[in-house]
């Protein structure tokens, strides 16, 4: 089966730019995630969405990241502007549908989208 | 989610077994206990997960101790292709499905 796709696979910008980022998930897979990796840590997730609706958006910094998942498939992230500490790679990842109670599926990852803000 | 503890770096010679500890003293009857790896420049790919019962599959082993304080992923002949960052992560059995990353195990493969 084909991967999370994900574009560009490289992004400089300056600070204050805008920039947008794509994903396109595994077919079927009903759950889409967006995780931010800065240097030497591990992933941390910005926002989880369950087909085009959003489950988990707490990690978002909202004054200037946003994502929508139209028709439940394809996702976008962006940001708007950019500060120099978002220089980090962007994962995308999906899984079938968690909202079904008990069940434990792996996520699928892309392998990211590496932002450099000047 | 309660949290893990894994050794920053572990070395391991090819074709010879690695063993990766990971603690979670203060796990919950519900958490299952997963496994992920990160090779360099690619996102992290899932390796294993289990409740209580020691799993195998095709990639690894997980061993659970009896109390579930504790496991051990186990790579039975290690390779160069498998060095890379592990991650110990522990998820609550319910419908979100949510992975908070810790900063894992580097595993370095030598010739």
């Amino acid at each position: 089966e084909a991967g999370v796709a994900q574009s560009p696979r490289y992004k400089i910008i300056e600070k204050r730019q805008s920039v947008a980022f794509w994903c396109n998930p595994i077919s079927g897979h009903a759950t889409l995630y967006w995780y931010q990796q800065i240097l030497g840590q591990g992933p941390k997730l910005l926002i989880q969405f369950q087909n085009n609706g959003v489950v988990d958006d707490s990690q978002l910094p909202k004054d200037r990241f946003s994502a929508e998942r139209l028709k439940g498939v394809d996702s976008t992230l962006k940001i708007q502007p950019a500060k120099l500490e978002d220089s980090a790679v962007y994962l995308c990842a999906s899984s079938l549908d968690q909202s079904i109670y008990g069940l434990v599926w792996p996520q699928h990852f892309g392998d990211g989208t590496r932002l450099s803000i000047l | 989610d309660a949290k893990t503890t894994q050794p920053n770096s572990m070395e391991s010679n090819e074709e010879e077994p690695v063993h990766l500890p990971c603690n979670h003293s203060t796990i919950s009857g519900t958490d299952y206990i997963h496994w992920y790896r990160q090779l360099p420049s690619q996102g992290p790919e899932y390796v294993i997960h289990g409740l209580t019962s020691n799993v195998n599959n095709r990639m690894a082993s997980l061993a659970i101790a009896e109390d579930r304080k504790s496991s051990t992923l186990i790579l039975h002949r290690a390779t160069l292709r498998d060095a890379a960052v592990y991650y110990c992560i522990l998820k609550t059995y319910n419908a979100g499905n949510m992975l908070t990353f810790g900063g894992g195990t580097r595993l370095m493969v030598k010739p």
